[in-house]
């Protein structure tokens, strides 16, 4: 089963500009995860927020989650070209945080 | 990337043939996982395991097999290869917080 689902699928901006990136889930949650994948690598952990959190910042990563909509967005900003790379969310479904559901994640391309 | 080895790195195979993949952790981290990557499908796990000869099924289990008679490694077997697993296949480990760190991936081209 599919449980994240991430909005857009691709997103090209201006290095310094903003990106944004969402995620919608279907089942309750313990907590949300996001990753970063660069081109042929493995998955990289950025950020982990707890069902009762709203809002959690990592440097220029601030990622909110709504519960209630059952959606989540990682805002990062003043992009750079190193932020080139694909983004995941990712869920527990509510089974521990051991077995994750991951999201078929946003290409991002920072131009320069 | 963690402490964590993938071999091989990559595989060409032919259908039919039995294949095994290892996945080596330095951390000494309870969990591991398998996971299989896909266009079009994100990352799915495969089995996962949460000690030494305890194991479970994840979400696309059917065709795979996975063993750990040691903390450190994870083996993921395919008895019978097909086209339908060519694919790109990751292990990650963790402990309790849910954050997981993933190996760096091995290609398998089932031909």
């Amino acid at each position: 089963s599919q449980q994240g689902e991430e909005d857009p699928q691709a997103l090209s901006i201006q290095e310094g500009e903003n990106a944004t990136m969402n995620c919608s889930y279907k089942t309750s949650i313990n907590n949300l995860q996001w990753y970063r994948q660069n081109s042929g690598r493995g998955l990289v952990h950025l950020i982990l927020i707890r069902s009762n959190e709203r809002e959690k910042h990592s440097g220029r990563l601030r990622v909110t989650l709504d519960t209630s909509k059952k959606s989540s967005s990682l805002l990062i900003t003043a992009s750079r070209a190193a932020d080139t790379a694909s983004y995941f969310c990712a869920t527990d479904e509510g089974q521990g945080a051991q077995k994750l559901v991951f999201g078929q994640g946003t290409r991002l391309t920072i131009n320069p | 990337d963690a402490g964590i080895t993938q071999s091989p790195r990559h595989k060409v195979t032919e259908t039919g043939t039995p294949v095994t993949l290892r996945c080596h952790q330095t951390e000494n981290h309870r969990y591991m996982y398998w996971y299989r990557q896909d266009p079009g499908h994100g990352l799915r796990l495969i089995h996962y395991s949460y000690g030494v000869k305890d194991t479970d099924k994840g979400e696309v289990s059917d065709g795979y097999s996975v063993s750990r008679s040691k903390t450190e490694d994870f083996l993921l077997t395919l008895e019978s290869a097909t086209s339908s697993q060519t694919s790109v296949y990751f292990c990650a480990i963790s402990e309790w917080d849910g954050e997981q760190f993933f190996g760096p991936g091995t290609r398998l081209t089932v031909l």
